[in-house]
């Protein structure tokens, strides 16, 4: 069956480290893959797309890997700060079909 | 300019009641997604609309749950004889083509929560 994974545990940082969440996905070959940041009582808003030619894409302080060998990408946050505190999904879509499915999201809380 | 807008944001209702809950998208925008959000877990999609193409309805549990989108642009999710496991984040989302295969951001909104007693 298709799946998306993320962390269940909430990653814990002190302020000014790089945080790094990760996407392991199964049963699917995306051609693009996004992360979205989600704030309590909030919809998810759009962070990042990476396409499956890009290695990195850069946005600010944040980066994303993807790696369709491994069918994982990772997500960066550096230099974090408390407003980063968020929860953080990776998305993407099965072959041939628009249904963006989501990962169940990683909680980032970035301590002063 | 406007983003996706939900109402209501909270319902609370009785078992067995019928529900509908509203989205109007951004302006412009044809694709239209709705999504369910149960306590600690993910988004699970329900409806996805683009222009005048049939929905893809994939994502619906159960034959109580059913939507519509007028005229290309507000949408109607309406749930039948509520159940106590329908509670949860409703989320609406829209997009300006509804790209193929993951390729186009979604601008969500803040979503309705809906309680069932």
């Amino acid at each position: 069956s298709q799946k998306i994974e993320q962390n269940s545990e909430a990653l814990n940082i002190q302020e000014g480290k790089t945080a790094t969440l990760t996407c392991n996905y199964t049963n699917y070959s995306p051609a693009y893959l996004q992360w979205y940041r989600q704030d309590p009582g909030r919809g998810p808003v759009f962070l990042l797309l990476i396409r499956e030619n890009e290695k990195e894409k850069r946005k600010e302080r944040l980066k994303v890997t993807f790696d369709t060998t491994l069918k994982q990408s990772l997500f960066h946050i550096t230099a974090s700060q408390p407003a980063d505190s968020a929860t953080y999904l990776c998305a993407l879509a099965g072959d041939g079909n628009n249904r963006l499915a989501f990962g169940k999201g990683n909680q980032v809380v970035v301590i002063p | 300019g406007a983003g996706v807008s939900q109402s209501p944001s909270n319902k609370v209702t009785e078992k067995g009641k019928d529900v509908e809950l509203r989205c109007d998208p951004i302006s412009g925008h044809t694709a239209l997604y709705w999504y369910r959000q149960s306590l600690g877990q993910g988004l699970e999609f329900l409806i996805y609309f683009q222009g005048n193409s049939a929905p893809d309805k994939s994502g619906l549990p159960s034959d109580r749950f059913s939507a519509e989108r007028t005229g290309g642009s507000v949408s109607t999710l309406t749930i039948q004889r509520t159940q106590q496991e329908d509670s949860a984040v409703y989320l609406c989302a829209s997009s300006l083509r509804g790209g193929t295969g993951g390729n186009e951001k979604l601008f969500f909104g803040s979503g309705t929560q809906l309680s069932v007693l």
